[in-house]
Formats: structure tokens, sequence, C-alpha cells
């Protein structure tokens, strides 16, 4: 069964900071994954799509990796701002599966 | 284009008491599916569709049914509502399951 872990589960910083966020999961047989922004009573909004054949995805100050072999994401986040204060997800899914596959977030706190 | 429409935002139900949680995309994406959030354990999906009338099961099917009669919609019906059921609920599309979700702004379930 795919689990996917983020830690930490909360981590605050000062504005200005370069954040790596992390993202595990225990199946390496997917075939994509996807990291979400989700807003304090709002939807999941997505940042970055990476399919299993790409290392990395970039959108802005955005940088998504993914490692396979090691069942590893990182989000990069450059120049952490206050607005990227939020909860992030990331999402897998298993290849030959419909279903997605969800950690549990991370939420970020960026003190101005 | 609205996206994802999810109504109502907010509802409260009487254990016992059935309702519909609507969800309508006007993206013309095949893919649809329902996840409930609830604290501590991250999104579990309920119901997932890949196109008007095939639907399936996802992690935490019972006590929902859905049906896709039209691309446009996916209705979530609780057929006798329990506390266990309250949640937040969110609904997603996609052209396919390969492709970026997109999700609704959610419906706010209590049950009492």
């Amino acid at each position: 069964k795919q689990e996917v872990t983020q830690i930490p589960a909360a981590l605050s910083v000062p504005e200005g900071e370069n954040l790596v966020l992390n993202c595990s999961f225990t199946d390496s047989a997917i075939y994509n994954l996807q990291w979400f922004r989700q807003d304090p009573g709002k939807g999941l909004t997505s940042l970055l799509l990476i399919q299993s054949s790409q290392r990395e995805q970039t959108s802005g100050r955005l940088n998504a990796s993914l490692d396979k072999s090691s069942g590893r994401s990182t989000l990069y986040i450059a120049a952490s701002q206050p607005g990227d204060s939020a909860t992030y997800l990331c999402a897998v899914r298993r290849g030959g599966s419909e279903k997605l596959v969800f950690g549990k977030g991370m939420k970020l706190t960026v003190n101005p | 284009n609205a996206g994802v429409t999810q109504t109502p935002k907010f509802q409260v139900l009487k254990t016992g008491q059935s309702m519909t949680l609507q969800c309508a995309q006007d993206m013309n994406h095949e893919y649809m599916s329902w996840y409930r959030q609830d604290p501590g354990m991250g999104l579990r999906l309920i119901h997932y569709s890949v196109g008007a009338g095939i639907t399936d099961q996802g992690e935490v099917p019972n006590g929902y049914n859905v049906s896709r009669s039209t691309t446009e919609d996916f209705p979530l019906r609780l057929l006798s509502a329990a506390p266990s059921q309250t949640s937040v609920y969110f609904c997603a599309s996609s052209y396919s399951i390969q492709e970026t979700q997109y999700f609704g702004p959610g419906t706010r379930l209590l049950v009492l």
C-alpha cells in the first residue's frame, strides 16, 4: 500500500529564507507526483505536477524535484514571503491506478 | 470558466438524514473525484469517475453513493448521515488522472 509522508508537519520561518519541503513515498512505482497549496478554509490549488519520467519542474519561485528510486520529492521555495503561508500537500499516483494518495501536509508560516 | 463548483458551502444534518453534495465543472474534464478531509487523516478518496456512466470506489466509500450521468456533474449522496461523516468534502476534476487535478472550494458538513 502506498504511503506518503511529509515531515515536519509544521514550519515557521522568517521572510526571505529559501525553503525545502519534503515528501517521501513508500512505493517507487509512481506515475506522477503533484504538489498542492491549501489556504485556510479553501480548496487545494495545484502548484506543480511532475511525471515519473521527469526530474524536476519549475514555476516562478517554486521548484519541485523527484527521485523515484529513493522515494522522495522536494519542493523548493525561493525567497519566501508571508503570502507563501499555507499548508502544502504532496500526492502521488501509482502506475496502473486511478487514485491519488495524499500526504497529510505541512503547514508553513512565513513571518514578516 | 467557473472551474469546479460545489454546493452547498456548509450544511448541518441530523443523524439519519440524507442529502446530496453537488459538484460541477465546466472544463470538459473526464476524471472527477470526491475526497473527504479530516484533521490528522489527510485527504481520503471516496469515489471517482473516469467518464460519464463510469464510477468506482475509492478508499472510504461506505455510506456514500455517486453517479455520473453527464460529463459536467458528479453528485455525492449521503444515504443516512452519521456523526462520523462530519468532515470537509472536496470535489476534484482533471482531463485524466495523469493530468493536473483542479479542486473545488469544499463543503463543510456537520452531522449531529
